[in-house]
């Protein structure tokens, strides 16, 4: 079984719907993270955690928002959905050592209309 | 700032040639260095890394990479290719700060012809 899970894998909606995309991790990380990818941009960060009580805004942050609603879950919600949301999502969890490697989940694809 | 630029966004190749994929970065304090990989409809998988140490370091798949401090750079490189080495390949930077951020290339298409 994988150690990060994310939920749906692939969602289409339309323009101002609230939309949430879930990850669970077996892992046992405390850190958690949200990235968003879009072609030729790299990955970047949207929000993360380092533990249950604290979340912390990544570079992209507005238009988002997410919950820690456990050390093994953590989700990330569009309150209203617009088109240039459209990307792949990924989230992924890292324990607390220096280097601090990160394990990624498969990714849901969202596609706003 | 901190950035990581990887000029080459894709990378034709033939099978069994070599290959070299190029990754420089830009930061004011000490950093670690990652190649990450991703296969098609996959998420990214860890190739290497350098903490410290040599600066040749060794990945998965027969993957090497140098880190060069004097040209802030971290070149990915392979002797002979396969044609399942096809996918992306994402550079990316720790900073040695209590962020524990990780700042992301725009990554390299690979693509490995027969």
């Amino acid at each position: 079984d994988a150690d990060v899970t994310q939920t749906p894998r692939n969602r289409i909606t339309k323009t101002g719907k609230r939309i949430m995309l879930e990850c669970s991790q077996t892992k046992g990380h405390d850190r958690m993270y949200w990235y968003r990818q879009d072609p030729g941009l790299g990955l970047q960060l949207i929000y993360y955690s380092f533990d249950v009580k604290d979340i912390n805004k990544g570079e992209i942050s507005d238009g988002y928002s997410v919950s820690r609603q456990a050390q093994a879950k953590f989700s990330l919600s569009l309150e209203s959905a617009i088109p240039n949301q459209t990307a792949l999502y990924f989230c992924a969890t890292s324990d607390g050592t220096a280097y601090n490697e990160q394990f990624f989940g498969p990714g849901t694809r969202l596609t706003v209309l | 700032a901190q950035s990581v630029t990887q000029l080459d966004s894709q990378v034709p190749v033939f099978e069994e040639a070599p290959v070299e994929l190029r990754c420089n970065y830009s930061s004011s304090v000490s950093v670690y260095l990652f190649w990450y990989v991703q296969y098609p409809n996959q998420g990214l998988q860890l190739l290497l890394k350098y903490l410290s140490g040599s600066t040749l370091v060794k990945g998965i798949n027969g993957f090497e990479a140098e880190f060069n401090k004097s040209q802030t750079s971290f070149h990915l490189r392979k002797p002979s290719v396969h044609i399942s080495d096809t996918a992306e390949y994402f550079c990316a930077v720790r900073l040695m700060d209590s962020s524990y951020k990780l700042i992301f290339g725009s990554g390299t298409r690979l693509l490995v012809r027969p």
